[in-house]
């Protein structure tokens, strides 16, 4: 079936260091590829997206990348802040298809140490 | 999201107890969605709706029903027959027509008494 699987589980980075959340889908006709962050007991949130016409999305100090052929994204964080410590979740979308549903990864806790 | 409101905040059921979740959006998004979240896990479909008075199983649908009379509302019911329903619940929605991401709501928090 459908799945997507995201790595690693958890991370710890240094303060100003940058942090790499990599994830794979496994149904090519995948066609959007958002990431959310969600805080402790907080609703996740849309922090940046991707769609499969598009290899690289930059935004401030978060970017994402998509390898369509590897079928693999991923989620870059530059300069890390103790802020951005949460918990990141990846996501495939396959829409055109009649049946709109989201795929998610099973999350990644970042922890960024002061 | 603003777009989304859930209610209760926090939910306590009893043994052989019946209760319902509330999910409403402003958004005019046709698609909506419910997620059970256990502790430090991820995101788990239970029911979702592309379309008012039409709905799906997830991967975790037993125990759960829902209903989509109106396409602002998305109600949950977690009935007696889920034996551990303590968890967080999220509702959320999205457009259809285009890859869009989807909005989530505050949650709900369930405990069982």
């Amino acid at each position: 079936g459908e799945n997507v699987e995201q790595h690693p589980s958890t991370l710890s980075v240094q303060e100003g260091d940058s942090a790499v959340i990599k994830c794979t889908y496994s149904d090519s006709a995948s066609n959007y590829f958002p990431w959310y962050k969600q805080e402790l007991g907080k609703r996740p949130q849309l922090i940046i997206d991707i769609r499969s016409n598009v290899g690289e999305k930059k935004d401030q100090r978060i970017a994402v990348t998509l390898n369509k052929t590897a079928k693999h994204f991923s989620l870059h964080i530059t300069e890390t802040q103790p802020e951005d410590s949460a918990v990141y979740f990846c996501a495939a979308f396959k829409g055109g298809s009649g049946t709109y549903k989201y795929i998610f990864g099973t999350g990644t806790r970042l922890k960024v140490l002061a | 999201d603003g777009g989304i409101t859930q209610s209760p905040k926090y939910l306590f059921r009893k043994e052989g107890q019946n209760v319902t979740l509330s999910c409403e959006q402003n958004l005019n998004h046709d698609a909506m969605y419910w997620y059970r979240q256990d502790p430090g896990q991820g995101l788990r479909l239970i029911y979702y709706s592309q379309i008012v008075n039409d709905f799906q199983k997830g991967d975790i649908a037993e125990g759960y029903s829902v209903s989509r009379e109106k396409k602002e509302s998305f109600p949950l019911t977690v009935t007696s027959a889920q034996k551990n329903p303590t968890a967080f619940y999220l509702c959320a929605s999205s457009n259809t027509y285009s890859n869009q991401p989807q909005h989530f709501g505050d949650g709900t928090r369930l405990s069982i008494l």
